[in-house]
């Protein structure tokens, strides 16, 4: 059974602070790693996608990998009211397979 | 980034039709899409993979003749959930990518069964 495991919170943290995230798998043949945003009611968007060790920034994300610890993670620096949503983590096995969902972590971020 | 569009984005109906849900890429061909349920406060769950030109792989658990799969061209693929009742009320997604690596949802349909 493949599984993606997250904290499901709430994370709550102030304007302006570091959010992290984390995300830990069980597929060790898993490729491609990725994070999703969802607003309440709506589909999930994607923010960050990662395929090799290490980090990868994008603006105000970062993401991390770790493979041999089959943890990947997502910082968000500057943290907005705005960003306060479900972040998923998904992995993804073989191209063409479908990815795997974590249950969310809720973040919350207070002006 | 690609483009996947989905409808209706909300449907009530009355317990036993069915209802028929679109999922359409837009600017890419998409061999393989995805559909998943999200019921309130949980993850996405896969339901089943679409296969243009073939027969859907169902996850276990998911009733195959309770949701029809037709995936008869690379850019469509619908979800026909028929005899409906209100235990399937949900949020119904569909996701679809390239060969290679990225998903790209569609806008998810809600469904209610009344």
């Amino acid at each position: 059974q493949k599984e993606v495991e997250q904290n499901s919170g709430p994370l709550s943290v102030p304007e302006g602070a570091i959010a992290s995230l984390n995300c830990t798998y069980s597929d060790r043949g898993s490729q491609s790693f990725f994070w999703y945003r969802q607003y309440s009611g709506k589909s999930p968007e994607l923010i960050m996608s990662i395929y090799s060790n290490g980090d990868k920034e994008d603006g105000r994300f970062t993401a991390q990998l770790n493979k041999a610890s089959q943890y990947v993670s997502l910082l968000i620096r500057d943290s907005q009211p705005s960003d306060s949503a479900t972040y998923l983590c998904a992995v993804k096995g073989q191209a063409g397979t479908a990815l795997i969902f974590g249950k969310g972590t809720t973040l919350s971020v207070s002006s | 980034g690609a483009v996947v569009s989905q409808h209706p984005s909300w449907v009530i109906c009355k317990s036993g039709t069915s209802v028929k849900i679109e999922c359409r890429s837009l600017d890419f061909q998409a061999t393989t899409m995805f559909w998943y349920r999200q019921f309130p406060k949980q993850s996405l769950m896969l339901m089943a993979t679409s296969n243009e030109g073939s027969k859907a792989t169902y996850e276990q658990g998911v009733e195959k003749d309770k949701f029809l799969i037709n995936h008869a061209s690379l850019t469509l693929s619908t979800l026909t959930v028929t005899s409906a009742h209100p235990e399937d009320s949900s949020f119904y997604i569909c996701s679809a990518g390239d060969r290679v690596t990225e998903a790209f949802f569609g806008q998810g349909t809600r469904l209610t069964v009344v």
